[in-house]
């Protein structure tokens, strides 16, 4: 079945900073990659997706990357604000049968 | 639409005692899924459900756990017995088949 590791656990930058998480996942056959994050108590909730024919997807600040040949994908958050602090998630998957990664706590300092 | 409802939202209970968890997903989807999330295991998916039949159940830990989906505004997670190790938030999530899960507020177990 499908394995997605995600790093690093923990995550911490400047408050206008970048932030950088990196997933990878071993079932060729996914097809569709999305990121949620979850703030502390609180549910989780998607902020972008990809899918394995696109290459990269921007959405304001934030933005993912897939290459599909090295099975790995990147969330990328630009100009960071406090209430970026949270965890997030990465996972993969046919659209259904999602599997996730462990998360990381990225952690904004202002 | 009030989004996934689940119900309750906290439990405590005691060890071998029976414990019903339900859940209202968004009217209109077609796709219901239980997660459970752990500090040690992360979000793992249970089971989910397509037009109220159990597509994929590989993830239910034992027969000690059990879902059941009789229409497509309802669905429960049973755990009998219940033992401590199943301590930990159950969501519950509903989608359209698209991809976007929408994630109910969770359902927060304690076994002693």
């Amino acid at each position: 079945g499908e394995n997605v590791e995600q790093h690093p656990s923990t995550l911490s930058v400047q408050e206008g900073d970048s932030a950088v998480i990196k997933c990878t996942y071993s079932d060729s056959a996914s097809n569709y990659f999305p990121w949620y994050k979850q703030e502390l108590g609180k549910r989780p909730q998607l902020i972008i997706d990809i899918r394995s024919n696109v290459g990269e997807k921007k959405d304001q600040r934030i933005a993912v990357t897939l290459n599909k040949t090295a099975k790995h994908f990147s969330l990328h958050i630009t100009e960071t604000q406090p209430e970026d602090s949270a965890v997030y998630f990465c996972a993969a998957g046919d659209g259904n049968k999602l599997v996730f990664g462990a998360g990381t706590i990225l952690r904004v300092k202002s | 639409d009030a989004g996934v409802i689940q119900s309750p939202r906290h439990e405590v209970t005691e060890m071998g005692q029976e414990v019903t968890l339900r859940c209202k997903p968004i009217s209109g989807h077609d796709y219901l899924f239980w997660y459970r999330q752990t500090m040690m295991r992360g979000l793992e998916l249970l089971i989910y459900f397509n037009n109220n039949v159990p597509i994929d159940d590989s993830g239910m830990p034992e027969d000690r756990f059990s879902a059941k989906m009789p229409n497509a505004s309802f669905s429960t997670l049973k755990i009998q017995p219940s033992e401590p190790r199943d301590s930990a938030v159950y969501f519950c999530a509903s989608s359209m088949g698209t991809g976007e899960l929408f994630f109910g507020e969770g359902s927060r177990l304690t076994v002693l």
